[in-house]
């Protein structure tokens, strides 16, 4: 199984102000990484596939980057509605598909 | 517009079993796999597995392998997963979600069933 692992935990940002997240996968896993935002009593919500696109929908202000076992979400001038928490996901290899423990991103 | 729209909430004793399905409109039923997706109170996402609902085949996380088993019905466009021998950690919130075009990135999910496990 792959172990997708996220870090912060906890990210405390300004209004404005960018929000790098990260992801690291247990072994490669090309470039086969969704990430999702979730709100408190919401289900998730795609954001991002294929590591770097975007779903439809989501604003340019939010990017994916990265391949291999490295992954990164950024979110460049965080507005109200960014303020959530965030998982990345693998695919490249199942069963399971495996999801990172997630990062907060709160409001500093 | 695309729609999962699942079951309501239930509370289920040790031991017993659990069924939530899930409604799928606006799309081709069987064009796309469905997928379940549980999440215990403050924790994280966990995958359950899979039913591809134009073949009825199934793939379950081998955490769940001889508990879980995913159905559908073609005619109604539900997706059925059944839990069975439930235990207090299976307490969580279980989400259908649509797989997109690549069968394994989420792109549409229910509003989330709570099963509550206790005695």
């Amino acid at each position: 199984e792959i172990v997708m692992t996220q870090s912060p935990a906890t990210l405390s940002v300004s209004p404005g102000e960018r929000a790098t997240l990260s992801c690291r996968a247990s072994q490669s896993v090309s470039s086969n990484v969704a990430w999702y935002q979730q709100k408190p009593g919401q289900a998730p919500r795609l954001l991002i596939y294929g590591a770097s696109t975007r779903a439809t929908g989501i604003p340019g202000r939010i990017t994916g980057s990265g391949s291999g076992t490295e992954f990164t979400l950024t979110i460049s001038s965080l507005q109200s509605e960014d303020f959530a928490v965030y998982y990345c996901q693998q695919y490249n290899n199942w069963p399971p598909l495996t999801f990172g423990g997630g990062t907060k991103v709160e409001i500093k | 517009q695309v729609q999962l729209v699942q079951s309501g909430a239930e509370v289920k004793r040790p031991g017993a079993s659990v069924k939530v399905s899930c409604k799928a409109s606006g799309y081709t039923f069987t064009g796309y796999y469905i997928h379940w997706v549980r999440q215990a109170p403050g924790q994280g996402l966990e995958s359950m597995g899979w039913i591809n609902p134009n073949s009825g085949g199934t793939n379950y996380a081998q955490k769940f392998q001889g508990r879980v088993t995913m159905s559908r019905d073609t005619s109604i466009s539900t997706a059925t997963m059944e839990l069975s021998w439930l235990k207090s950690d299976d307490t969580a919130v279980y989400y259908c979600a649509r797989g997109s075009d690549s069968n394994y990135v989420y792109d549409y999910w229910g509003q989330g069933t709570l099963v509550t496990v206790s005695s």
